[in-house]
């Protein structure tokens, strides 16, 4: 079964400090990742997503993520953080096949607050 | 591109009323629609799998005589909450999954702005 973990309820960071969310996956066969972004009281918004290639991946608003296949890991950086980047974050897997084809399965999300 | 809208966005109803909620792909079509249930500051729990012209698939633990769910286009899928109580009040997020030629291969999904649900 496909599993996600983000092992941190919160982040703080100062802004203008680099920022890492973390993300650990367990699934059968290549996994496809996501991130995604909630502000408040609104849906997901798509960061960036793993789907094969450069293990480093860059998405929106200046967020990158480093799939480690060895530590199965999909760790979210950005290197100088904003006061506008504090949200609810979501690392999630995408079920390969058969009857869950298409289904995401999400972590438990990671609230990033950056101070001024 | 790639606009998911929901409406409304919140409602506020009676308990014992029923409430439906759209889910509208704007700008693709989307043959399989996820509907969403997220609680305060936790992760989004998936209540079912919509795909159009077929009935719903739903997640265990969910009823599907409570949350019905209809996909009757490529572009529409209606999520309504029978008999709703107070623990119906929630977050319910949908997205939308774009085909092949949508979304490059990946089957990307794309998420509404959800709706806030209040039942008194």
């Amino acid at each position: 079964a496909q599993s996600v973990a983000q092992p941190e309820d919160q982040v703080n960071v100062a802004e203008g400090n680099p920022l890492t969310v973390k993300c650990t996956y367990s699934v059968s066969g290549n996994p496809y990742l996501f991130w995604y972004v909630q502000y408040p009281n609104r849906g997901l918004q798509f960061l960036l997503k793993y789907i094969t290639g450069d293990n480093l991946v860059k998405g929106s608003y200046g967020f990158e993520a480093e799939f480690n296949k060895s530590q199965t890991s999909f760790h979210l950086k950005k290197p100088s953080a904003l006061v506008s980047d504090s949200a609810l974050y979501f690392c999630a897997v995408r079920h390969p096949g058969g009857t869950s084809y298409g289904k995401l399965t999400f972590g438990q999300g990671t609230i990033l607050t950056v101070h001024p | 591109g790639a606009v998911v809208s929901q409406h409304p966005s919140r409602v506020i109803c009676k308990s014992g009323t029923s409430v439906k909620i759209e889910c509208r792909s704007l700008d693709f079509q989307a043959t399989t629609m996820f509907w969403y249930r997220q609680f305060p500051k936790k992760s989004l729990m998936l209540m079912a799998t919509s795909n159009e012209g077929s009935k719903a698939t739903y997640e265990q633990g969910v009823e599907k005589d409570k949350f019905l769910i209809n996909h009757a286009s490529l572009t529409l899928s209606t999520l309504t909450v029978t008999s709703a109580h107070p623990e119906d009040s929630s977050f319910y997020i949908c997205s939308a999954r774009a085909n092949l030629a949508a979304s490059g291969g990946s089957y990307e999904q794309y998420f509404g702005p959800g709706t806030r649900l209040t039942v008194t």
